[in-house]
């Protein structure tokens, strides 16, 4: 069965670079999620779209910014990096708001030098 | 703040032991979910269990939930050394927009 897709799955930026991650979900999946985690943390909630509209809303740095296109995929865009925004980053993808549960991509690791 | 608090923050044990991992958490909650991750990989979604459920089974899994205490645990019976992964519980606090809130996690490992 397809998963979650999520590319590249590792990317090193120098600081105040700009980085673009992508995230392929399941076919039919109508919400995607974004959740940023840091070494030893637990992931944390960044931003949601359902049906291509920003449905939720975390703990995401202005410099970030994320959006869903007509085919389902959702990028997120990094700007001016930092040392701190080094983490694993991980898509998932859901039905109905997740209530049968989720489907996490297998993350896209990045690190600012 | 954090939602779920996994206990233990690690746990070693011998192959064929039984692993318990607990998780609390302090807002009402529709369902809670447990997760499994291999180093530095992806979340790999284990069991969902609805508030409105007390007990769930999937192969060698067992996750019980005591919402009136706000807790739940994660059995893994037989285990073995590929168990050996951090173990996440995530709520939804509640909420139906579909984000999730996860714990710290537990580091378990199996020892052949």
């Amino acid at each position: 069965a397809a998963g979650v897709i999520q590319s590249p799955r590792h990317l090193i930026k120098e600081k105040r670079e700009t980085a673009t991650l992508k995230c392929y979900p399941i076919p039919r999946h109508d919400t995607v999620y974004w959740y940023q985690q840091g070494p030893g943390q637990d992931p944390q909630f960044l931003i949601s779209f359902y049906e291509k509209m920003q449905s939720d809303k975390g703990s995401i740095p202005d410099r970030f910014s994320a959006q869903q296109f007509s085919d389902y995929h959702s990028e997120l865009n990094m700007s001016s990096l930092e040392l701190g925004d080094s983490a694993l980053y991980f898509c998932a993808s859901s039905l109905g708001w997740g209530k049968y549960g989720y489907t996490f991509g297998s993350g896209t690791r990045l690190t600012v030098v | 703040s954090q939602q779920g608090e996994e206990d233990p923050q690690a746990l070693s044990i011998q192959e064929g032991e039984n692993a318990t991992m607990n998780c609390s958490y302090k807002t009402s909650i529709n369902n809670l979910q447990w997760y499994r991750q291999n180093s530095g990989r992806g979340l790999v979604h284990l069991i969902l269990i609805r508030s409105n459920e007390r007990e769930k089974h999937s192969g060698r899994l067992r996750v019980t939930l005591d919402t009136s205490k706000k807790s739940s645990s994660l059995l893994i019976t037989a285990s073995r050394a590929a168990d050996t992964a951090s173990y996440f519980c995530a709520t939804d606090r509640g909420s139906t927009l579909g984000r999730l809130y996860f714990g710290r996690g537990t580091q378990l490992t199996v020892w052949p």
